[in-house]
């Protein structure tokens, strides 16, 4: 069965720390890995992917990683805001001609000014 | 340019009854997908389609949940005799074509009582 695990659930720092968060995934047929933002009552919005032949991803503050080998992905964000408050998901893709996402889930960040 | 809606963003209803949930996908957008999220998890995976047909319900936990598309835009997940167990947000995405970056919706939010 395919599963994603995220690790930690919930982190609180304060402002200005820089974090990684930690997806690791158990198929190695991975197609991609996308991480995706979500805040309280709204719905996904997407961050970063990362296609299957890719190492990372970077944008702005965020840089997410891709190690197939080891079925682990990070998510890299640098001097925290308070408005990076928010649960952060990873989802593995799976090829097959579209893009079956499963989810971890989430990790749940607060960053205090 | 305009994202993917979703109606009702709230739905009440009694053990029992039928509800039907709409997603208005991005306009151009071949793929569509329903994923359900409970408390506390990530989004699990219900059904993908590619233009007006189904070519994924894998994911459907049972024969009371069935989705359509009629005209390949548009489509409606449909719950009959709802259970409590039923309770959770029914999230919609769609990518122009099945590969790419899924866009989300702010999903429904579905209370059984």
């Amino acid at each position: 069965k395919q599963e994603v695990t995220q690790i930690p659930a919930a982190l609180s720092v304060p402002e200005g720390e820089n974090l990684v968060l930690n997806c690791s995934f158990t198929d190695s047929a991975i197609y991609n890995l996308q991480w995706f933002r979500q805040d309280p009552g709204k719905g996904l919005t997407s961050l970063l992917l990362i296609q299957s032949s890719q190492r990372e991803q970077t944008s702005g503050r965020l840089n997410a990683s891709l190690d197939k080998s080891s079925g682990r992905s990070t998510l890299y964000i640098a001097a925290s805001q308070p408005g990076d408050s928010a649960t952060y998901l990873c989802a593995e893709g799976f090829s097959g001609g579209y893009n079956k996402l499963i989810f971890g889930a989430g990790t749940r960040l607060a960053v205090h000014p | 340019g305009a994202g993917v809606s979703q109606t009702p963003s709230n739905k009440v209803t009694e053990k029992g009854k039928y509800v039907e949930l709409r997603c208005d996908p991005i306009s151009g957008h071949t793929a569509l997908y329903w994923y359900r999220q409970s408390l506390g998890q990530g989004p699990e995976f219900l059904i993908y389609f590619q233009g007006t047909g189904a070519a994924d319900d894998s994911g459907l936990p049972n024969d009371r949940f069935f989705a359509v598309r009629p005209e390949g835009s548009v489509s409606t997940l449909k719950i009959q005799r709802t259970e409590r167990g039923d309770s959770a947000v029914y999230l919609c995405a769609s990518s122009r074509v099945p590969q790419e970056t899924q866009y989300f919706g702010p999903g429904t939010r579905l209370l059984v009582l």
